[in-house]
């Protein structure tokens, strides 16, 4: 029953290229985030939307954009790939609304993404 | 600000023997509390989550955790390891906001030898 889909398990993009990570999540869900997981730094918030066509920016949004056209997809891009964005992207999506935090984030497998 | 620590980027523990993943965080108001599980190649998967209800909560696969307010902590425990325990854990805090945003603990992960 996977709820969170991301389109790739591994890419491998060269220097300067646009990339696109997709997600997909089947739950109905009005919030969706993207991370990026590093060793020791944990999960690093890029960006988030909270409904259709809405965005904020995390933590850590250089070099990144998003869109989100349809309640269901939440798309990362990588405007000019560039090695230092070699890492693991994770894709999670969140049932809950402003001012409801209790509930569980549901997060996709993962994407490897190397940048040579 | 919300933030969160997990004391031991690794931890190694024998078949059998108790597991203590340490977690404290920092927050101004009551915060809720979730341990996720991260098992190679995969996604994340929650645990458990604390939500104000009990202070000792409850999870998957026999962990549990204990909120105390006054120590700031939210520790993971299991009685005894299993080799299929092994694997990345991360303590999470989130609060009631405008936005629903999630801070990650930087992670522990957990080896279990035979």
């Amino acid at each position: 029953d996977v709820k969170v889909t991301q389109s790739s398990r591994y890419l491998v993009k060269r220097t300067g290229e646009k990339v696109f990570l997709e997600c997909v999540q089947d739950m109905d869900h009005e919030n969706m985030f993207w991370y990026r997981q590093d060793p020791g730094l944990g999960l690093r918030l890029i960006y988030f939307s909270y409904d259709v066509k809405m965005k904020e920016k995390g933590d850590i949004p250089e070099g990144y954009s998003v869109s989100r056209e349809k309640k269901e997809r939440f798309s990362l891009i990588l405007e000019s790939a560039s090695t230092n964005q070699t890492s693991m992207y994770l894709c999670a999506s969140h049932e809950a609304g402003p001012g409801v935090s209790n509930t569980e984030a549901f997060f996709g497998q993962g994407t490897r993404l190397t940048v040579v | 600000a919300q933030s969160v620590t997990q004391l031991g980027s690794h931890v190694s523990v024998s078949e059998g023997a108790l597991v203590l993943l340490r977690c404290n965080y920092s927050s101004s108001v009551p915060p809720y509390l979730f341990w996720y599980v991260q098992y190679p190649n995969q996604g994340l998967q929650l645990l458990l989550k604390y939500t104000s209800a009990a202070t000792l909560v409850k999870g998957i696969n026999g962990f549990e955790a204990e909120f105390k307010k006054s120590e700031t902590s939210f520790h993971l425990t299991k009685p005894s390891a299993h080799m299929s325990d092994a694997a990345e854990y991360f303590c999470a805090v989130s609060q009631k906001t405008s936005y629903d945003k999630v801070i990650f603990g930087p992670g522990t992960s957990l080896s279990v030898i035979p």
